[in-house]
């Protein structure tokens, strides 16, 4: 079964960090670009940020750029996302997410995780 | 704010059909063929329901379909049935980001 399983959210103080788990399964994970894309509750899906099959090309949305880091590791199947700084603004479900391509061209995801809750309050 | 332009909400009776619009500009539904479609019902991970722009993935019933002219593109739902009340977001592959999403319609079977 191709699958997506996040982990590694909670409840953090603004200002800290938080890093976010993504394990592949079902699939060849190193022949496609994955992202990461959050839901604010209540609110509609943004895209934060990707990675190419091969780590070559990363990419993140304003928002989190110079915060947030994509990485992947191939060996392990696994992605993650570096989340410094944060602020309530990033509250929010943190979906990974499998695109048909090994590049960032944005095609299709096509795979998603069941997402993962970051909750950032004093 | 989105980049992308959706309706807040459109509604149908059971058999009926909807339209859902998606507007962007030239440099993001205007150029690419990277257009797609996701549902999401509450408290679930979205599923895509159509890809550049026309297909649908295995098992996405056709009734649903999409299409796009100009710098607009559209998803039709056709037969509409209870299951399909939920969220809809388009997207597109934009100049500057990989995925631009827009702000989501409700669908609601009456």
């Amino acid at each position: 079964e191709v699958q997506l399983v996040e982990s590694g959210g909670g409840l953090v103080q603004p200002g800290r960090s938080l890093r976010l788990s993504c394990a592949a399964s079902g699939f060849t994970f190193d022949d496609y670009a994955i992202h990461w894309v959050r839901q604010r509750p209540g609110k509609g899906l943004e895209w934060v940020s990707g990675i190419s099959w091969n780590s070559a090309s990363v990419a993140s949305a304003d928002s989190v750029k110079g915060r947030f880091t994509i990485s992947r590791d191939n060996a392990k199947n696994a992605l993650y996302l570096q989340m410094n700084s944060l602020t309530v603004d990033d509250t929010a479900f943190y979906f990974c997410a499998k695109d048909r391509s090994q590049q960032l061209v944005g095609r299709v995801l096509d795979v998603w995780g069941q997402g993962t809750m970051v909750t950032v309050s004093p | 704010q989105s980049a992308l332009t959706q309706p807040r909400s459109v509604s149908g009776s059971p058999g009926q059909s909807v339209t859902i619009s998606c507007s962007g500009t030239s440099n993001d539904i205007g150029f690419s063929n990277y257009v797609s479609w996701y549902q999401q019902h509450p408290g679930k991970a979205p599923k895509v329901m159509i890809y550049d722009v026309t297909k649908r993935p295995s098992g996405v019933p056709d009734r649903f379909s999409g299409s796009k002219s100009g710098n607009t593109a559209s998803l039709t739902i056709s037969g509409l049935q209870a299951d399909d009340e939920a969220d809809y977001y388009c997207s597109s592959y934009g100049n500057t980001f990989p995925f631009v999403f827009g702000p989501g319609t409700k669908v609601t079977v009456l």
